[in-house]
């Protein structure tokens, strides 16, 4: 199994910018969360999704960022129009909703910076 | 919700000496705890986790302790070594296709 895939790796671009980092789960996973990780506001759960349904969006910070998932392998983070204040990485984790505990697998991030 | 509290923020430990990480939780309903890992430059990883119905687990150096009355947990690392340097993140869920809630994390230093 790969894990968790996202791209890009990296992502440099400039102010009001659109921006799109996208994921794909494990197989088989159920569950998807966007992070953010800042030095300053540590890990942050932005979204999360379970059977492709958004659970939870309290994390969003504003009505910049929007996240679909339009099926199971599959999950966008868009951010328009970008700010230097969202430079941060990004992590998508996936896990088995259906287990008895929830381990997350988290992909490698984007690390994202706005110019 | 759920709030988690993380302590020491930053820890700095002779190698094979003991290091011990705290953590309390708010929601008497969350029964998972897991323990993520993060090198320098790296995703969190998981090293271990504690369900409710436990209230220890030891894998090889490392053990995990859970106070369901009190509403914290501990992380303890033995015998220290320089690959344990990380930052440590705990976590506190309901389990299921719930949300982890992290905490603040802590970074190991292991001086030689």
């Amino acid at each position: 199994d790969a894990g968790v895939i996202q791209s890009p790796r990296h992502e440099v671009t400039e102010m009001g910018q659109e921006v799109t980092l996208r994921c794909k789960p494990i197989s088989g996973h159920n569950s998807l969360f966007w992070y953010r990780q800042t030095m300053m506001r540590g890990l942050e759960l932005l979204i999360y999704f379970n059977n492709n349904v958004p659970i939870d969006d309290s994390g969003m910070p504003e009505d910049r960022f929007s996240a679909k998932m339009p099926n199971a392998s599959f999950s966008t983070l868009k951010i328009q129009p970008s700010e230097p204040r969202d430079s941060a990485v990004y992590f998508c984790a996936s896990s088995p909703q259906g287990s008895s505990y929830n381990e997350q697998f988290f992909g490698p991030g984007t690390r994202l910076t706005v110019l | 919700g759920e709030n988690v509290e993380q302590h020491p923020s930053t820890l700095s430990v002779q190698e094979g000496d003991s290091a011990v990480i705290k953590c309390t939780y708010s929601d008497s309903a969350s029964n998972y705890f897991p323990w993520y890992k993060q090198e320098l430059g790296k995703r969190p990883q998981l090293i271990i986790d504690i369900r409710s119905n436990v209230g220890e687990k030891k894998d090889q150096r490392i053990a995990v302790t859970l106070n369901k009355t009190a509403k914290h947990f501990s992380l303890h690392i033995t015998e220290t070594q320089p690959e344990d340097s990380a930052v440590y993140f705990c976590a506190a869920s309901m389990g299921g296709g719930n949300k982890l809630t992290f905490g603040t994390g802590t970074q190991l230093k292991v001086e030689l």
